[in-house]
């Protein structure tokens, strides 16, 4: 069966510097998705894609993240500068969009900023 | 706005005993609703899913129902084994022209011991 791949599975970045977290959607999916969740917390919503473009965002996804699907395959994630409290587990989901498909999601990528 | 309620765990049970997790939504509309399964050191699993009242999913020995009267879906299982032992997120999701945001519920840690 098809799996949403995600990698790193574990980063570890100095506070301030640039992560770029990445994903391979499964390949006829038209939706894609970042939610993170940070250790002992809901999973919450950051952001989705669709058609190149953010389809939605949440109040978390500010000017410090990005997404980008820089060549059809891959869905990227950049944080610009971390924060301690970017610290989290970064889930990246992709749907088909058809009727009520669900989500699939990656492993997920653990994200330690010291 | 759109929110999930599910009881907090942990939830510590004997091998074979009977599981019930409840979980209640609030929704604008008539939302899809999910379980969803966390495996320790993995991402998140599609359990089951129920697309309109009244319906019921199941997997892998769990159900849920789809009970718009209560705006519940309480997952339940009747032997619960080792291998369950995850964090298990009820979700709900409103379909809207085939983009898909999960909401989810802060997620029931079970623990099942031999």
């Amino acid at each position: 069966e098809p799996e949403v791949t995600q990698t790193p599975s574990h980063q570890v970045t100095q506070m301030g510097q640039e992560v770029i977290l990445r994903c391979v959607p499964i390949s006829n999916h038209l939706y894609f998705y970042w939610y993170r969740q940070i250790l002992g917390q809901k999973v919450e919503f950051l952001v989705s894609f669709y058609n190149n473009e953010i389809s939605e965002k949440s109040e978390i996804f500010d000017d410090q993240f990005s997404v980008e699907r820089p060549d059809g395959s891959n869905f990227t994630l950049k944080i610009r500068s971390t924060k301690l409290e970017d610290s989290a587990m970064y889930f990246c989901a992709s749907s088909l969009g058809t009727g009520n498909s669900p989500l699939h999601f990656g492993n997920g990528t653990r994200l330690t900023v010291t | 706005g759109n929110s999930v309620t599910q009881m907090e765990g942990p939830v510590t049970l004997s091998e074979e005993a009977f599981l019930t997790i409840n979980c209640t939504y609030t929704a604008t509309g008539y939302p899809s609703l999910f379980w969803y399964v966390q495996y320790p050191g993995e991402g998140l699993q599609l359990l089951l899913k129920a697309t309109k009242a009244d319906d019921k999913g199941s997997n892998k020995g769990f159900e849920a129902t789809y009970r718009k009267e209560t705006t519940s879906f309480h997952l339940e299982k009747g032997s619960v084994q080792v291998s369950d032992s995850a964090v298990y997120f009820c979700a709900l999701t409103l379909n809207s022209g085939g983009y898909q945001k999960v909401t989810f519920g802060i997620g029931t840690k079970l623990q099942v011991i031999p």
